[in-house]
Formats: C-alpha cells, sequence, structure tokens
C-alpha cells in the first residue's frame, strides 16, 4: 500500500526557516517524480514543487522559488521541503504528493497533509 | 501561467442526479487536465487524468471530456459520497495550477 507521511510542521516567525519531510512507503521511491501541493486555510489547492526521479530537476512557481527548496533521499525514500524567508501567505497545509508517472503529471498520491503557520 | 478558472464554485443537487462540473484554461491545453475530489477532511483523491482517463478504483459514474481551452467533470448519478469539493489541474506546462474548486453540496 503507497503511503506518504508529512512532518515537520508548526508555528514559526515571518522571516524564520523550516523544513518539511515526507516518508515514502510502498512503492519504489526512485521511479517517481515527486510534489508538494500546499492549500492555504479556507482557499483551494497550489502546487508549490516538483522534483525528477534523480532529484537533478526541480521546479517552482514564481511565489516560493528562491525561497523553497525541494529534494529527496532515495536510499531514505524521503522527500524534503525546505523553505526559507516565511511569509505569512505561506500559512497552509502542505501535501506530498507523488507524480503517476514521467509523462502523466497527474498527482496520484497524496499524504494526509502538515500545517505550517507563519505568524509573529 | 495558465489561469485555470472553474463553475460553478458552488452546486447543489440531489441523490441520483447528473451533474457536470467545467474548467476553462486561459490558453489550450491540448488535454493536459486532470480532477481531484477533496473530502471534508482534507484527504485528497484523484480521479481523471489526461481529459478523461479515469484513475484506477474511481467509480465509472466519473467521466471527463473537453479539448482546448474547455474541459467538464460529469458524474452521472450522484451517490452520499460524492458530496465534496473538486477541483481541476492543468500539467500542460509549469506552473502547474488548479481550479479554485466547485463545492458539490446536498440540496
Amino acid at each position: 500500500e503507497v503511503q506518504l507521511v508529512e512532518s515537520g510542521g508548526g508555528l514559526v516567525q515571518p522571516g524564520r526557516s523550516l523544513k518539511l519531510s515526507c516518508a515514502a512507503s510502498g512503492f519504489t521511491f526512485s521511479n517517481y517524480y515527486m510534489a508538494w501541493v500546499r492549500q492555504a486555510p479556507k482557499k483551494g489547492l497550489e502546487w508549490v514543487a516538483t522534483i525528477s526521479t534523480s532529484g537533478s530537476r526541480t521546479y517552482y512557481p514564481d511565489s516560493v522559488k528562491g525561497r523553497f527548496t525541494i529534494s529527496r533521499d532515495n536510499a531514505k525514500s524521503s522527500l524534503y521541503l525546505q523553505m526559507n524567508s516565511l511569509k505569512s501567505e505561506d500559512t497552509a497545509t502542505y501535501y506530498c504528493a507523488r507524480q503517476k508517472t514521467t509523462r502523466v503529471s497527474l498527482f496520484d498520491y497524496w499524504g494526509q497533509g502538515v500545517m505550517v503557520t507563519v505568524s509573529s | 501561467d495558465i489561469q485555470m478558472t472553474q463553475s460553478p464554485s458552488s452546486l447543489p443537487a440531489s441523490l441520483g442526479e447528473r451533474v457536470t462540473i467545467s474548467c476553462r484554461a486561459s490558453q489550450g491545453i491540448s488535454n493536459n487536465l486532470n480532477w481531484y475530489q477533496q473530502k471534508p477532511d482534507g484527504t485528497i483523491k484523484p480521479l481523471i487524468y489526461y481529459t478523461s482517463n479515469l484513475q484506477s478504483g474511481v467509480p465509472s459514474r466519473f467521466s471527463g471530456s473537453g479539448s482546448g481551452t474547455d474541459y467538464s467533470l460529469t458524474i452521472s448519478s450522484l451517490e452520499p459520497e460524492d458530496f465534496a469539493m473538486y477541483y481541476c489541474q492543468q500539467d500542460a506546462s509549469f506552473p502547474y495550477t488548479f481550479g479554485a474548486g466547485t463545492k458539490l453540496e446536498l440540496k
């Protein structure tokens, strides 16, 4: 059974950093692109980052580019999101998601999400 | 960036009813359109990929169609578990973008 379990969320002050982790199991992690998607309170979904199977390619929207870094450790079947210079608008539930295939970018498995609150 | 406009934002409906949710892209996305369902507890489930392909395990009452800039999700006969939020998402180009969502509510 595919499982994605996020951790590392919490309350953080504006301007500070936080690192999220996602532990994957039930599939060969190194074979899949992975992503982070977030959802601000009472708002819709927003794609945050995608990483290739080897980690050599990463993609971000302008809203987080230069502040967030997605990475992975295939030996540990783990995905990470390093978030720097956090802003109040980064407050959201962050979901780890698996991309179906390298050609089909559907997010076919999602974690339960981890809450990040940016506030002084 | 490609903007995704979903309609309606809220859709009251009855059990057994047929409903359709629409999604319009700000430019052509060549059928690179996915649909998701989100339950009140936050659980997100993929439904359809590449416009009309049913994800494994999704009931056949769900279907998708469209082309160019206009796409739709249809549920042929509503079941109690279908009342939830629905989102479209384009993966034609980065940044991937989602529609604002449609809340399917029991009338």
